[in-house]
């Protein structure tokens, strides 16, 4: 219950198009999904992160779409650049009581010119 | 904001060596900070959850007596490597919580510290 689930494990996008990257989890408790980046050699850092309580949230070229009945929410890379190849981490967490986040299997997103 | 630091960046170690790797919160207060394992091409393995001065808490699996936390202050946790082996080679990530204000739930992490063990 408390797996999240990414999909696809790699994705290739060209210039300018867009990236978009699944995830899905089991466990209702869940009211904090962040989204990080990690590049090789180098720790996680935070891009964005939704709670439940809206279906979706922008920041600049990335944007979370939340679908809560459906326990899945989903990244959207607008216009990818090449600077956005990297390691994409779905994660997801209580806010209050159990800290943990469970982190989905990572994507590997390559953007070819 | 929001700075994690880890030092070292990197170590190499001759086997049976302990390694200590140092995790700061530069510009917050951490009231929980995390130490993750990561190996190559996979995601992030949390090993333990330390809450300054109080007893660290470990993952299922994980030996508390191999892998040393200390959360000393609220910006300054510490995870030992005793008695590395090559099995202990691997990539080591810190995370630090704020648990109050504004992104109280966000986990930031650090750089991370590449450990390998001859």
């Amino acid at each position: 219950q408390q797996q999240v689930k990414q999909s696809p494990q790699s994705l290739i996008v060209q210039k300018g198009g867009i990236s978009i990257i699944n995830c899905a989890y089991e466990n209702t408790a869940f009211d904090y999904f962040p989204w990080y980046q990690q590049f090789p050699g180098k720790g996680p850092a935070l891009l964005i992160a939704i709670r439940p309580d809206v279906s979706e949230k922008k920041e600049g070229r990335f944007t979370i779409s939340f679908n809560k009945s459906a326990k899945q929410f989903s990244l959207h890379i607008m216009d990818s650049q090449p600077g956005d190849s990297a390691t994409y981490f779905c994660a997801a967490s209580m806010r209050v009581g159990n800290e943990k986040l469970t982190f989905g299997t990572g994507t590997r997103l390559t953007i070819i010119p | 904001g929001a700075v994690v630091s880890q030092h070292p960046s990197r170590v190499i170690c001759k086997s049976g060596t302990s390694v200590k790797i140092e995790c700061r919160s530069l510009d917050f207060q951490a009231t929980t900070m995390f130490w993750y394992r990561q190996f190559p091409k996979q995601s992030l393995m949390l090993m333990a959850t330390s809450n300054e001065g109080s007893k660290a808490t470990y993952e299922q699996g994980v030996e508390k007596d191999k892998f040393l936390i200390n959360h000393a202050s609220l910006t300054l946790s510490t995870l030992t490597v005793t008695s590395a082996h090559p099995e202990d080679s691997s990539f080591y990530i810190c995370s630090a919580r704020p648990g109050q204000g504004r992104g109280q739930e966000t986990q930031y992490f650090g750089p991370g510290t590449r450990l390998l063990v001859l």
